[in-house]
C-alpha cells in the first residue's frame, strides 16, 4: 500500500493564480481531512469528509475548496492564491470516524505564493 | 473554543535524562486527546492517544482532567526520541485540533 499520496511536494505560485493540491489513499479510508502547518500555529484544520459525496469546513476554510467524488480522492482547490496561502499542507485519512482518532498523514506539499 | 496548547516550542534534554513535554488543552466535553510525532524526513504519525492508556516507545502519557493536562513522559530519553511533538484534541468526527508543537532534542 502507498498510503496516503500528495502530490506535487512543492510549488510556488504568483498572486492570484489557482492550482489543485492532489491526496489520494489507497486504504480504502472513509475519512480524509486536509491541514494547513505553519510555524508556531501547529496544525490547522481546513476542511474535511467524512465519505464520497461529504464535506464540510473547518477552522481555516476561507480561500479552499474541496470535493470529494470517490473514496480514493480528496483534492484541494486554492481559488486564487494569497501569500498568505504559503504553508505546508498535508492531507489525512483514517478508516472511520469512529476509529479513535488515528489519522494517516502523507508527506506534505510545501507551497509558496508570491 | 477547544484550544490545546503545547507551552514550550524548543525543548533540550541529555541522553539518558527524563522528558515531559507539556499539554494542556480546554474542552467542554469529554476530550480524546492523542499525541503525534514527526521525526525527520518523515511524515507525522500517531504516538500515543489517551484512550488506549498504554507505552509507545517508553512514552507514557496521563489525562488529567483537574489540570486540564496532557503531559507527555519518558523517564530515559534517548537520542532518536529527537523529533517534533505535537498533543492534538479529537474534536468529533475526527476533526483534529492540534497544538503548536514542541521540537525536542537529545544531546549525546
Amino acid at each position: 500500500n502507498a498510503g496516503v499520496t500528495q502530490t506535487p511536494k512543492f510549488q510556488v505560485l504568483k498572486t492570484g493564480q489557482s492550482m489543485t493540491l492532489q491526496c489520494a489513499q489507497d486504504m480504502n479510508h472513509e475519512y480524509m481531512s486536509w491541514y494547513r502547518q505553519d510555524p508556531g500555529m501547529g496544525l490547522r484544520l481546513i476542511h474535511y469528509s467524512v465519505g464520497a459525496g461529504i464535506t464540510d469546513q473547518g477552522e481555516v476554510p476561507n480561500g479552499y475548496n474541496v470535493s470529494r467524488s470517490t473514496t480514493e480522492d480528496f483534492p484541494l482547490r486554492l481559488l486564487s492564491a494569497a501569500p498568505s496561502q504559503t504553508s505546508v499542507y498535508f492531507c489525512a485519512s483514517s478508516y472511520s470516524i469512529n476509529s479513535g482518532g488515528e489519522q494517516f498523514f502523507g508527506p506534505g506539499t510545501r507551497l509558496t505564493v508570491l | 473554543a477547544q484550544r490545546v496548547t503545547q507551552p514550550e516550542k524548543l525543548l533540550s534534554v541529555f541522553k539518558g535524562a527524563p522528558v515531559e513535554l507539556k499539554c494542556n488543552y480546554s474542552y467542554s466535553g469529554s476530550p480524546e486527546l492523542f499525541w503525534y510525532v514527526q521525526y525527520s524526513r518523515q511524515r507525522l504519525q500517531l504516538l500515543l492517544r489517551h484512550i488506549s492508556r498504554e507505552s509507545i516507545k517508553g512514552f507514557t502519557a496521563d489525562l488529567n482532567k483537574g489540570e486540564t493536562s496532557f503531559h507527555l513522559k519518558k523517564p530515559f530519553a534517548q537520542e532518536e526520541d529527537s523529533a517534533m511533538y505535537y498533543c492534538a484534541l479529537g474534536e468529533g468526527a475526527q476533526k483534529l485540533v492540534f497544538g503548536q508543537g514542541t521540537r525536542l532534542t537529545i544531546n549525546p
